[in-house]
């Protein structure tokens, strides 16, 4: 069935630092990726997607390349700040359905 | 423009008790799912309604059901409560086109269950 594996948690960054999230995922046809990011105490949110291979999806700084060839879609950012403290979510929808497999969740904390 | 809106917020019930929760979409939006958030599980998919219908359907047993009323407003019930069901219950919209758009989610702030 179709899945989405993310790197476990907590990391742990210095303010500037460089961040990648890896997420890799297991799915029939062409998925579409997201990241959708969770502040304290609020619902996720849609940080940022890509349709297709080789796309690219950027907000806010962050990136993550659909690699159709790796099955990946790891999100990076170069310089984190402390407001990007969060819990990030990797998450796929096949293509067709309306049904969302999400990742465990990656905790991340940035300190000043 | 209004975000999804759950309620309640916080709830507390007891084991073999049944709870509803309850969630309004955003304007226009026709879709709704719900996933069950757990600090070991991450968010599972529960269910997702389209026009009063349901048309996905996650892995979880028959005491989790759904629906949706015609102003796309959605309510889910859990009945016979375990302590394992202790959870945040989050419910997101859309606007559920499967060819019109990526398909982004908005979701809810969620329903924060406790069973004891």
């Amino acid at each position: 069935g179709n899945s989405v594996t993310q790197m476990e948690g907590p990391v742990t960054l210095s303010e500037e630092a460089f961040l990648t999230i890896n997420c890799t995922y297991t799915a029939t046809g062409y998925p579409s990726l997201f990241w959708y990011v969770q502040y304290p105490g609020e619902g996720l949110q849609l940080l940022l997607k890509a349709t297709k291979a080789d796309d690219k999806g950027s907000n806010k700084g962050f990136e993550a390349t659909y690699r159709k060839e790796t099955t990946s879609f790891h999100l990076e950012k170069g310089s984190v700040q402390v407001s990007d403290s969060a819990v990030y979510f990797c998450a796929l929808r096949t293509s067709g359905t309306y049904k969302y497999i999400f990742g465990t969740g990656t905790r991340l904390k940035v300190l000043a | 423009k209004a975000g999804v809106t759950q309620t309640p917020r916080y709830l507390i019930k007891t084991r073999g008790q049944q709870v509803t929760l309850s969630c309004s979409p955003i304007s226009g939006h026709r879709s709704v799912s719900w996933y069950q958030q757990t600090p070991g599980q991450g968010l599972q998919f529960l269910f997702e309604y389209f026009s009063e219908t349901q048309r996905n359907k996650g892995n979880f047993p028959g005491r989790f059901s759904g629906r949706q009323f015609s102003n796309s407003r959605s309510e889910m019930n859990v009945s016979t409560l375990e302590l394992g069901d202790s959870a945040l219950y989050l419910c997101a919209s859309s606007l559920g086109g499967v060819e019109l758009e990526a398909g982004e989610l908005f979701f809810g702030e969620g329903s924060r269950l406790t069973v004891l």
